[in-house]
């Protein structure tokens, strides 16, 4: 257990709403990572942090955005919810240099 | 975006056999780790590897970083069905904010 909460674990929307999606760390670590994963896709970075207020894209970050505001929490927003951003998505904290844990995953659909 | 090239997509073997698996990349890696996926659960680390060349061991399961930098393998030996789940390497650079790259999965089931 590495100490990381998503929320919700479950969750199904209409297409055009806005959806925030939750990620909290017990542990304090700088970076925190937001990934989903897709059928013969692996898991795919969106947005990452290195710290308070400090985020940056990855390779698929288009109709998403991200804050943090506290050390602790991580928030996945997407702005105008799509069937393609129909999904699992999983938070991940870095540990040390390289290792990245895992939550549980919040399951998304948008219908 | 790169991704990994990761092979068999899947598997069945037998309890009792060995499992190998690897995956490629067009480009080089300074780390490579090995993660195990449960249904409904998010990827758990079985195997870091920082070094080329480097072989590690985690009970039954051995990693290989390869020579090039642009390859990995797994192996298990003497399955068991807890064996079972999906398998994803994923690559990392030095300097990158630990950002990771995964390869597409080999999914493993294990019969009796």
């Amino acid at each position: 257990d590495a100490g990381i909460t998503q929320s919700p674990r479950h969750k199904v929307t209409e297409t055009g709403t806005p959806v925030t999606l939750r990620c909290h760390q017990t542990e304090n670590h700088r970076y925190m990572y937001w990934y989903r994963q897709d059928p013969g896709h692996g898991l795919r970075l969106i947005h990452y942090s290195y710290g308070v207020k400090d985020t940056d894209k990855g390779e698929v970050s288009d109709g998403y955005s991200v804050s943090r505001s506290k050390t602790e929490d991580f928030l996945l927003t997407l702005e105008s919810a799509t069937s393609s951003q129909t999904s699992v998505y999983f938070c991940a904290i870095n540990r040390g240099d390289t290792e990245a844990f895992f939550g549980q995953g919040t399951r998304l659909t948008v219908v | 975006g790169q991704q990994l090239n990761q092979s068999p997509q899947s598997m069945f073997i037998q309890e009792g056999e060995d499992v190998s698996m690897n995956c490629t990349s067009s480009s080089i890696f300074n780390t490579w780790l090995w993660y195990k996926q449960d249904p409904g659960e998010g990827p758990v680390l079985l195997i870091a590897l920082y070094k080329a060349g480097e072989l590690t061991s985690n009970g039954r399961l051995t990693a290989q970083f390869g020579i090039t930098r642009k390859d990995s393998f797994l192996n298990i030996s003497a399955s068991i069905p807890s064996d079972v789940g999906i398998y994803f390497c994923a690559g990392q650079l030095t300097g990158t904010a630990s950002k990771l790259t995964f390869g597409t999965g080999t999914r493993l089931q294990v019969t009796l």
